[in-house]
């Protein structure tokens, strides 16, 4: 199977605290794409990290990558209430040009 | 202005039925995709259009049906539903295909697909 699977599953933390979520996957990637879905919404791009790149920030989120290990993590720093989704981690596979999603973890950030 | 917006949110249906979803992309974006996401959230690919050309069937049953009538549209067609149908799918769109190596894509809203 080309999905990813990412771990935990669900996290709960207080607003402020930071959360990490992980992502592995199985085959050879071009890309690692992080992605937030609000509650019956559909899902926002976050980020994109290269093959070729072990990190990346954005604002409050902090992206690395290991291919080696095959995995990713992303990091929400100084969580929010309005942090609360579920983030789902997708790869492009080397040599194709469409995204395979991850499971997702649900984020829920305790006000 | 919505960007990839998906008609209609919600449908409710019998078995049995034929139904259509619609969606429409307005970011001048050469590819299309439907994804089906099932009610542990897992998302999967069903179909991807490249300026109105099919360029991804994965494995979908015969009943489902895409239709792009120009590349800024793309609908999905499913004939004889049946309750493993109900699901969320979603429309998205990216710049053309091979640029989901640079650029994510853009996702519409979802439609909420539940078979009685």
């Amino acid at each position: 199977s080309q999905q990813g699977e990412e771990d935990p599953q669900a996290l709960s933390i207080q607003e402020g605290e930071n959360a990490t979520m992980n992502c592995s996957y199985k085959t050879s990637i071009n890309n690692l794409q992080w992605y937030r879905q609000n509650s019956g919404r559909g899902l926002v791009h976050l980020i994109l990290i290269r093959s070729n790149e072990r990190e990346k920030h954005s604002g409050r989120l902090r992206v690395t990558l290991d291919t080696s290990k095959k995995s990713s993590s992303l990091l929400i720093t100084a969580s929010r209430a309005a942090d609360t989704a579920s983030y789902f981690c997708a790869t492009v596979q080397t040599g194709a040009n469409n995204l395979f999603f991850g499971t997702g973890t649900r984020l829920t950030v305790i006000p | 202005d919505t960007a990839v917006s998906q008609t209609p949110k919600y449908l409710v249906t019998q078995m049995g039925n034929d139904k259509s979803i619609k969606c429409e992309q307005n970011l001048g974006h050469d590819t299309m995709y439907w994804y089906k996401q099932d009610s542990k959230k897992f998302l999967k690919i069903m179909f991807s259009y490249n300026n109105k050309e099919l360029i991804i069937n994965e494995t979908v049953p015969n009943r489902f049906s895409p239709k792009s009538p120009d590349k800024a549209h793309l609908n999905l067609h499913i004939n004889s539903l049946e309750l493993g149908d109900s699901a969320v799918y979603f429309c998205a769109s990216s710049r053309a295909t091979g640029t989901v190596r640079s650029y994510g894509y853009t996702f519409g809203s979802g439609t909420r697909l539940t078979v009685v």
